[in-house]
């Protein structure tokens, strides 16, 4: 099967400008994470999806972060306006979470973004 | 909410030796524990898991046990090979919801 894909896979922005990271999951796959991981840290949760419904959003920085999921399969991140404490790399994951199912998450190759 | 301490940061074992790397976490209500290993560069791939109902797993040279009274998970990775070395997260979540992660452990294996 595909895997999840994302882009851009690196981003260069200025302080106070905006950004976008889109994802795409794997087919069928219900549940989707959006992660950042701070350089030497581990993946951090942003906000967690079941099909185009939040589960979780409560390490989202609402004020400057967004994320959607239209129609339960892409999804998309949005920082507006980024601050330098935003340098990370943003991953992507889904899972079935069907009934029984292995409940696997598959990440990503993220986007690494560097705000200057 | 949950809280997942990972030790050690870094750790330097001989080809061949055994690695352990422990976990401990917060929440007694998390039922499910993966391990991930990140390659420099690359996405984390799931190399083993184990929910609470169980105490030990293996697959070929890795295991993981829990402990559900003391709240801590190990991965043991034995006969280790250059190709080990990576960082390995561990993660805890109740039924699949909200994913913590730990710091991570950087392993080198000397050749």
């Amino acid at each position: 099967e595909a895997g999840v894909a994302q882009s851009p896979r690196y981003k260069i922005i200025e302080k106070r400008q905006s950004v976008a990271f889109w994802c795409n999951p794997i087919s069928g796959h219900a549940t989707l994470y959006w992660y950042q991981q701070i350089l030497g840290q581990g993946p951090k949760l942003l906000i967690q999806f079941q099909n185009n419904g939040v589960v979780d959003d409560s390490q989202l920085p609402k004020d400057r972060f967004s994320a959607e999921r239209l129609k339960g399969v892409d999804s998309t991140l949005k920082i507006q306006p980024a601050k330098l404490e935003d340098s990370a790399v943003y991953l992507c994951a889904s899972s079935s979470h069907r009934t029984g199912a292995a409940h696997e998450q598959y990440f990503g190759p993220g986007t690494r973004l560097t705000v200057t | 909410g949950e809280n997942v301490e990972q030790h050690p940061s870094t750790l330097s074992v001989q080809e061949g030796d055994s690695a352990v790397i422990k976990c401990t976490y917060s929440d007694s209500a998390s039922n499910y524990f993966p391990w991930y290993k990140q390659e420099l560069g690359k996405r984390p791939q799931l190399i083993i898991d184990i929910r609470s109902n169980v105490g030990e797993k293996k697959d070929q040279r890795i295991a993981v046990t829990l402990n559900k009274t003391a709240k801590h998970f190990s991965l043991h990775i034995t006969e280790t090979q250059p190709e080990d070395s990576a960082v390995y997260f561990c993660a805890a979540t109740y039924n699949f919801n909200k994913f913590y992660f730990g710091s991570g452990t950087k392993l080198n294996v000397k050749p």
